[in-house]
C-alpha cells in the first residue's frame, strides 16, 4: 500500500456540469476526510467517514455537494452544478480511528471550473 | 479572528540559514500537527505532537500547551526545503472528532 490516492489530479470542467472524484485510503485506515483548500489559503474541512458511516459535515457541504463511502473503503465526492467558486484542491486523507492519530493525505485533486 | 494563526506568512531565507515558522491557536487540542505542501498540492505529514518536542533530521518541532504555542525550526536549511509549512490542530469540538483545523500557511522559500 502506498498511500492515499486521488484521481483524477486534475479536472477542466465547464459551469453547470457534474464532476466526480475518487480517494482511495490506506487500507487499514477506517477513518477518511474529505478538505477543500482555495488559492493561498489553508485546507477547510468538508466531510469525514468512519467506516461507511458519515459522521460529520461542514456548512460549506452545500447541497450540490455529496460524498459516499459504500463498503468503507474508497470514497467518492460528487459536485453537481459545478459553480466557478468551487474551483480549488480537493483533498482527501485517512487515519486509524480511537482517540487522535496521525492523517495521511493524498495529492489532491485540483478542479478548475470554466 | 482563526483559530489557527501562522507567522509569518511569506518566508525567505539563504540556505544554511536556521528558521522558525510560528503557530499559535485558541482552541482546545489533543495534538497539532505540522504539514509540508509543495507546489503541485501533495500534503506530507512531517510531526504529530502533542508535548513537548520532536526531531527528524534537520526538522524539530516543540508545542507549548499551557502557551498554546507550536514552533517548526529548520536547521541548515537547503533549498530543497521551499515549501509551504500548514500547522493544523486536532480535538474534540463540539463533538466532532479527529477533524483538523488549518493555520493558512507559511510560504518558504530558500535561496542557493
Amino acid at each position: 500500500d502506498t498511500g492515499v490516492s486521488q484521481d483524477p489530479r486534475h479536472k477542466i470542467t465547464k459551469r453547470g456540469q457534474n464532476v466526480t472524484f475518487r480517494c482511495d485510503p490506506i487500507s487499514e485506515h477506517n477513518r477518511l476526510y474529505w478538505y477543500r483548500q482555495t488559492l493561498g489559503q489553508g485546507p477547510e474541512f468538508l466531510t469525514y467517514f468512519q467506516n461507511e458511516a458519515q459522521l460529520e459535515k461542514s456548512r460549506l457541504l452545500s447541497d450540490r455537494f455529496s460524498a459516499e463511502r459504500p463498503k468503507g473503503s474508497f470514497s467518492t465526492l460528487e459536485i453537481q452544478r459545478t459553480e466557478q467558486g468551487d474551483s480549488a484542491m480537493y483533498l482527501c486523507a485517512s487515519s486509524l480511528a480511537g482517540g487522535h492519530t496521525e492523517a495521511f493525505f493524498g495529492q489532491g485533486t485540483r478542479l478548475t471550473v470554466v | 479572528k482563526n483559530e489557527v494563526e501562522q507567522s509569518p506568512q511569506n518566508l525567505t531565507a539563504q540556505e544554511g540559514e536556521f528558521i522558525t515558522i510560528n503557530c499559535s491557536y485558541s482552541v482546545g487540542i489533543s495534538a497539532l500537527h505540522w504539514l509540508q505542501q509543495h507546489p503541485g498540492g501533495g500534503i506530507v505529514s512531517l510531526f504529530m505532537l502533542s508535548s513537548g518536542k520532536k526531531k527528524h533530521g534537520r526538522l524539530i518541532a516543540t508545542i507549548n500547551i499551557q502557551e498554546k504555542h507550536s514552533s517548526l525550526h529548520i536547521t541548515a536549511s537547503h533549498p530543497r526545503d521551499s515549501a509551504v509549512y500548514i500547522c493544523a490542530v486536532g480535538g474534540n469540538y463540539g463533538g466532532s472528532q479527529g477533524n483538523l483545523i488549518f493555520g493558512k500557511g507559511t510560504k518558504l522559500s530558500v535561496k542557493p
